[in-house]
């Protein structure tokens, strides 16, 4: 029973081109939307964070959407750039419940030259 | 201001042998997540601590996994028997309160031989 599903394992981006990577859940309770970055032999890495009261969140480079009727989120990075190339995990949690964290599988980013 | 601490980072087991992880949180974080990744997985939450109660377990196997998060001192995910399906990514995050975006130490990789 996934409650956070990202459907595509990997991606691959052209350097200098925008990367979106796509999240979709399950859980109508979920009102708190995360992304996490990850490199390989190193713990996740906060992102950025979106809250159901808003549909768009930027912080520079890395922009987050949420379409609550949709049940879906999406990030986008842009312009794409070589250390980018990680695992990107999309979680969500129901905030206002005192809920824990559920994550998503993640999905590779290839940043090509 | 040292993050999520783990470890051994890297730790060899024989069959049968216990493994012990330990995970000293952030300072000011009581909330203690452990997690665990098999190669090509995502992060699957194993179980929530705050100081000295275990909140949520439900992602813990029934038998051979234990975990605690004591008054003084890190928290221990300790395993039982080790078996080679044990082999894995273990992390370890913190929170100052559940709700909050998690902070991840750098995980201990369990080797079963």
């Amino acid at each position: 029973d996934q409650q956070v599903k990202q459907n595509s394992p990997s991606l691959s981006v052209q350097e200098g081109r925008i990367s979106i990577l796509n999240c979709d859940y399950t859980n109508s309770m979920f009102d708190y939307f995360l992304w996490y970055k990850k490199y390989p032999a190193e713990g996740p890495t906060f992102l950025i964070s979106i809250s159901s009261i808003k549909d768009k969140n930027e912080d520079g480079r890395f922009t987050v959407f949420l379409n609550k009727s949709a049940k879906h989120l999406s990030l986008h990075i842009v312009p794409s750039q070589p250390g980018d190339s990680a695992v990107y995990f999309c979680a969500a949690s129901a905030r206002d419940r005192d809920d824990k964290i559920i994550f998503g599988k993640g999905t590779r980013l290839h940043i090509l030259p | 201001n040292a993050g999520v601490m783990q470890n051994p980072r890297h730790l060899v087991r024989r069959r049968g042998q216990e493994a012990r992880l330990r995970c000293s949180p952030m300072k000011g974080h009581s909330h203690v997540y452990w997690y665990r990744q098999l190669p090509e997985e995502g992060l699957k939450f194993m179980v929530y601590l705050q100081k000295e109660n275990i909140i949520d377990e439900s992602g813990m196997p029934k038998e051979r996994f234990s975990a605690e998060f004591p008054k003084e001192g890190p928290s221990i995910l300790r395993i039982q028997q080790v078996v080679r399906g044990d082999s894995a990514a273990y992390f370890c995050a913190s929170s100052p309160l559940v709700s909050q975006p998690q902070h991840f130490g750098d995980g201990t990789r369990l080797s079963i031989l």
